[in-house]
């Protein structure tokens, strides 16, 4: 059961654009929820997140827009960059019996094309 | 201490040996994950460590798979009798708290591959 969702495997976009990267989840009971860029050989890296209470959340190039009734949640990059090129990760997170777990999506992997 | 280390980086091994990752998380955090990753998957839980104690083990982690989390500061994977199947990126994340939520800060991951 995929409680988290990114259902597009790939994205390409040419440099100085918008990328949207979409995520859908099932579970109400997630609060909080990050983005988590990867490259390859290497462990994610922080991104940006948004509380359930929220529902965007803007860092520099990066924002998160949450949508709470659709259980959907996208990050917009913009201007996008050749160095943004990497597999990115949806996560969502709930306290469950004492115990923060997070729940990581597959990942889509964003071209960004100079 | 700068961020969440790994060892060995990466692993080659022949089936059926052992194989032990080690993690070194953030020095003040006292939450510890572990999390495997295969080709076209996200991360995917298999253990959970607050302080020394294992809270919770996934239903990945079958009884070859052992984790331990001693004074509650660096955390061990062994993996025992390797399979093919357990090829994977071995992923290790950590996070203040209890209390809190908030982002995992992982390492750089432990990739072993079983011949």
């Amino acid at each position: 059961d995929q409680q988290v969702k990114q259902n597009s495997p790939s994205l390409s976009v040419q440099e100085g654009r918008i990328s949207i990267l979409n995520c859908d989840y099932t579970n109400s009971m997630f609060d909080y929820f990050l983005w988590y860029k990867k490259y390859p050989a290497e462990g994610p890296t922080f991104l940006i997140s948004i509380s359930s209470i929220k529902d965007k959340n803007e860092d520099g190039r990066f924002t998160v827009f949450l949508n709470k009734s659709a259980k959907h949640l996208s990050l917009h990059i913009v201007p996008s960059q050749p160095g943004d090129s990497a597999v990115y990760f949806c996560a969502a997170s709930y306290l469950n019996s004492g115990t923060y777990k997070y729940i990581f999506g597959t990942g889509t992997r964003l071209k960004v094309l100079a | 201490d700068t961020g969440v280390s790994q060892d060995p980086r990466h692993k080659i091994t022949k089936r059926g040996q052992n194989v032990t990752f080690r993690c070194d998380p953030i020095s003040e955090h006292n939450r510890l994950y572990w999390y495997r990753q295969t080709l076209g998957q996200g991360p995917e839980f298999l253990t959970y460590f607050q302080n020394e104690a294992q809270l919770e083990k996934s239903r990945l982690l079958s009884d070859r798979f052992s984790a331990e989390r001693p004074k509650g500061s660096f955390s061990t994977l062994e993996i025992q009798r390797t399979e093919q199947g357990d090829s994977a990126m071995y992923l290790c994340a950590s996070a203040p708290g209890p209390g809190v939520t908030g982002e995992l800060f992982f390492g750089e991951g432990s990739r072993l591959t079983v011949l």
